[in-house]
């Protein structure tokens, strides 16, 4: 049984440049959420998609967008890259319909941003 | 104020300590209270999952939840150097409802 897996896992930008990463949630889950971890910081909340829709949004500019495909998988994309934007991008997938239910990330993509 | 604060660290102990980690909550609203292990380069991994109060069990961690206080600790008794990893602790409101992350701290096991 597949896990939550990303890709790539490792790329570098410059400033300005735009970048898309992609996901696959685990099998049986609909549900994918973003967070984007810095270096020494805990994962923080960028947005949540379910029925491709984005459902919930974290504090994070218009330059951060998704979407969500019919096979549940999800791609971030950010552009106008800011040196700030540098950080391990984490995709979590749940199935929504699971009260509580639990969140499985993936290994993460580490952008650089020069 | 943070919503979630976690103690800072690194923390260093030798293998077979008793190791205590701890968060404190500000938001009223959180209810489900989790701790997360992060090897390096790697994403992190659900270790414990919490609703009320009081205290749950898995093996060697503990998992303890005091709301009137809003303090959320993780112990883990004969740790091993396996166990050297950053811990993040996490709460959220209910279902489908974002995660908060703490800062995370890093705990080293020495042989």
């Amino acid at each position: 049984d597949a896990g939550v897996t990303q890709s790539p896992t490792h790329l570098i930008k410059t400033r300005g440049q735009q970048v898309t990463l992609r996901c696959s949630p685990k099998s049986g889950h609909d549900t994918v959420s973003w967070y984007q971890q810095a270096l020494g910081q805990g994962p923080q909340f960028i947005f949540q998609y379910y029925e491709e829709e984005e459902r919930q949004r974290g504090n994070f500019p218009d330059r951060f967008s998704g979407h969500q495909f019919p096979n549940y998988s999800s791609e971030l994309n950010v552009n106008a890259l800011l040196l700030g934007d540098s950080a391990l991008y984490l995709c979590a997938s749940s199935l929504f319909l699971d009260n509580p239910g639990e969140l499985f990330f993936g290994e993460g993509s580490r952008l650089t941003v020069l | 104020q943070k919503e979630v604060e976690q103690d800072p660290g690194p923390l260093s102990v030798p293998e077979g300590a008793i190791v205590s980690l701890n968060c404190t909550y500000s938001n009223s609203a959180f209810q489900y209270f989790m701790w997360y292990r992060q090897y390096s380069r790697k994403g992190p991994e659900l270790l414990m999952y919490t609703y009320s109060s009081g205290n749950k069990e898995d093996g060697r961690f503990t998992a303890q939840v005091d709301k009137s206080s809003k303090y959320i600790s993780l112990f883990i008794r004969d740790s091993q150097p396996s166990d050297s990893a950053t811990y993040l602790c996490a709460t959220h409101t209910g279902a489908n409802s974002k995660l908060t992350f703490g800062k995370g701290i890093t705990l080293s096991v020495r042989p």
